[in-house]
């Protein structure tokens, strides 16, 4: 069974600071892996999409790199905003059509 | 561009009510589409998800049924609610272009039974 594992669970850093957030998985058959901010109360919204044939993506602020060998995958969050406080969720996607959610981290930036 | 629509964002309802919980989307023809659960202090469970009209596959065991009379329509039921049905449902789509589907997510339902 696919596991799926974000930690910490929760981070408070300071406005300006860089955010790396952590996510593993257990089956190396990965088709892609999405990381997601959410935040409370509401739905999901994707943030990058990782193919398996690529090392990382960037948005902006936002870099996702990918390791397949290592079963990992990083979120980078360059020059952190208040804004930028949620919870953000990696989801490994492999053989059909479904996706295996981590339990996310909760990231607070502090003015 | 495509578009999700959710709805009711909150509803509490008592014990043993039914439930119907409507979710639609704009912009695009034949959706994968999915429901989620997330319930307090956990991730997010996958309840059913779609491929096309009528096609409905069960992830787990429940009280909760789903259902897709047309192809950008995808609807949660339940006859009788138990208490932990409570949670947060959410809704979503992603269009099959081989690896490179995205999923896309309504704005949620926070369910209470009381």
């Amino acid at each position: 069974k696919q596991e799926v594992t974000q930690i910490p669970a929760a981070l408070s850093v300071p406005e300006g600071e860089n955010l790396v957030l952590n996510c593993s998985f257990t089956d190396s058959a990965i088709y892609n892996l999405q990381w997601f901010r959410q935040d409370p109360g509401k739905g999901l919204t994707s943030l990058l999409l990782i193919q398996s044939s690529q090392r990382e993506q960037t948005s902006g602020r936002l870099n996702a790199s990918l390791d397949k060998s290592s079963g990992r995958s990083t979120l980078y969050i360059a020059a952190s905003q208040p804004g930028d406080s949620a919870t953000y969720l990696c989801a490994f996607k492999a053989a059909g059509n479904k996706l295996t959610f981590g339990g996310g981290t909760r990231v607070l930036v502090k003015p | 561009s495509q578009t999700i629509h959710q709805w009711p964002a909150t509803l509490v309802q008592p014990v043993g009510s039914p439930l119907s919980l409507e979710c639609t989307v704009e912009g695009t023809s034949n959706p994968n589409l999915y429901w989620y659960r997330q319930a307090a202090g956990r991730g997010l469970q996958l309840l059913f998800y779609s491929v096309g009209i009528g096609q409905i596959s069960s992830e787990v065991p429940q009280n909760l049924s789903a259902s897709r009379p047309q192809d950008r329509q995808f609807i949660l039921s339940s006859k009788k609610l138990l208490l932990s049905d409570s949670g947060f449902y959410l809704c979503a789509w992603s269009k099959v272009r081989g690896d490179a589907e995205k999923l896309f997510f309504g704005s949620g339902t926070q369910l209470s039974v009381l």
